[in-house]
């Protein structure tokens, strides 16, 4: 299957600060990127939808002005998190999805933010 | 809009019992249907998928799934779980609204294999 990263894997930050992680294919080239955002003991909660070159469409609830999705390329990917609260803390996962692969969907490893 | 349900949120089985983990979704439309897994500390990886054709699908790693679209349901199996199975296991839907397809996600199921 596709390979995806995520940078970091793990990051702390104070509150108020803006925390930027990144999201790469490896191997393939993707139209469409999803960002999820999954609590403890929960289930994937989609963020937002973006197409390269394009504006990300977010999910009803989620603020876009503080979770700024950039789909800079057809390999990269970048979620900022704005002035980051303790309650921003989750596991942030991004998945690729390719032009001509159907509904499948290849997932990172995702990111854990944590902040203080 | 479409949902999953995924009816036991916690299973523990002992090595060599035989697993089945629920799965229903509600969509009226063409679906595809997949199933995740999530070993402790590691991402999500796809265990099998559903796209048209043998509503018997077999994954990876042992395991099975039954696509019944009378019953909106996709039900994960494996005859004989192993110890390595312990993890998380998550239904999720594609659908269509519009143009687009959007994937949602069941609240998971928590497998636990003791020795």
């Amino acid at each position: 299957g596709a390979v995806v990263s995520q940078h970091p894997s793990r990051v702390i930050c104070k509150s108020g600060t803006s925390v930027k992680i990144e999201c790469r294919s490896l191997d393939f080239q993707a139209t469409t990127m999803f960002w999820y955002r999954q609590f403890p003991k929960k289930s994937l909660m989609l963020m937002a939808t973006s197409n390269e070159g394009s504006k990300a469409t977010y999910e009803q609830g989620v603020e876009k002005d503080k979770f700024l999705i950039n789909h800079a390329s057809l390999t990269l990917s970048t979620l900022t998190v704005t002035s980051a609260h303790p309650e921003d803390s989750s596991f942030y996962i991004c998945s690729f999805k390719t032009a001509g692969g159907g509904n499948e969907q290849f997932f990172g490893p995702g990111t854990r933010l944590t902040v203080l | 809009a479409q949902s999953v349900s995924q009816h036991n949120h916690h299973v523990i089985l002992s090595e060599a019992a035989s697993l089945e983990l629920g799965c229903n979704y509600s969509y009226g439309g063409t679906v595809n249907l997949f199933w995740y897994v999530q070993y402790p500390g590691q991402h999500l990886q796809l265990l099998l998928k559903y796209f048209s054709g043998d509503p018997l699908v077999k994954g990876i790693k042992g395991f099975e799934a039954e696509f019944i679209k009378s019953k909106f349901s996709f039900n994960l199996r494996k005859p004989s779980v192993q110890w390595s199975d312990t993890a998380e296991y998550f239904c999720a839907v594609n659908a269509w609204t519009g143009t687009a397809s959007k994937l949602t996600f069941g609240t998971g199921t928590r497998l636990q294999v003791t020795l």
